[in-house]
């Protein structure tokens, strides 16, 4: 079983500039949901996805979006970089056939992004 | 909305010392508790979680938590902490419906001087 994996693991970029961070989810899962972890802070909720369609949003402006695709791997966009958006960010994975797993969520390694 | 509270910050302990880590939830419905570790350089791994029944749950590495509705409250213990513990500790709730999204505290930062 492949856990959850994430891409790129660490990415540099100036204020303005566009970023994209992909996920691939735990084999058996159909739902993705993307954090926010700033340092020194716990990680906050972006948005979910589930089978392709944004099931939950956090509190983040448009400019954050998302993408999950038919093989349940997902993308986050983030437009117009500013200085805060630097963090790391986090994707988990859940779901399955029974229905406890669908309440676990289980956390990549995150994309660590700096914007200068 | 729910929020999740976790009073201390920094937590230094001494090997083979005892552990009580404090959580304390708000949301006006029923709930999912967890507790993920990050390890230094690591990724989030969940310790353990509760969704219903008994309300002491025991995760990996010797670690427990009791759910006290009354106190909207989920502390993790452990009765001897190693200096392989050493990590962020992170409370997380969730609602009671499939697929929705956590809510993390602060974190707790715990360090075990061997």
């Amino acid at each position: 079983e492949t856990g959850v994996t994430q891409s790129p693991t660490h990415l540099i970029k100036t204020r303005g500039q566009q970023v994209t961070l992909r996920c691939s989810s735990q084999s058996g899962h159909n739902t993705v949901s993307w954090y926010q972890q700033a340092l020194g802070q716990g990680p906050q909720f972006i948005f979910q996805y589930y089978r392709e369609e944004e099931n939950g949003r956090g509190n983040f402006p448009p400019r954050f979006s998302g993408l999950q695709f038919p093989n349940y791997s997902s993308e986050l966009n983030v437009n117009a970089l500013e200085l805060d958006d630097s963090a790391l960010y986090l994707c988990a994975s859940s779901g399955g056939t029974g229905v406890i797993s669908y309440n676990e969520q289980f956390f990549g390694p995150g994309t660590r992004l700096t914007v200068l | 909305a729910q929020s999740v509270s976790q009073h201390n910050h920094h937590v230094i302990l001494s090997e083979a010392a005892s552990l009580e880590l404090g959580c304390n939830y708000s949301y006006g419905g029923t709930v999912n508790l967890f507790w993920y570790v990050q390890y230094p350089g690591q990724h989030l791994q969940l310790l353990l979680k509760y969704f219903s029944g008994d309300p002491l749950v025991k995760g990996i590495k010797g670690f427990e938590a009791e759910f006290i509705k009354s106190k909207f409250s989920f502390n993790l213990r452990k009765p001897s902490v190693q200096w392989s513990d050493t990590a962020e500790y992170f409370c997380a709730v969730s609602s009671n419906f499939g697929n929705e999204k956590l809510t993390f505290g602060t974190g707790t930062r715990l360090t075990i001087i061997p």
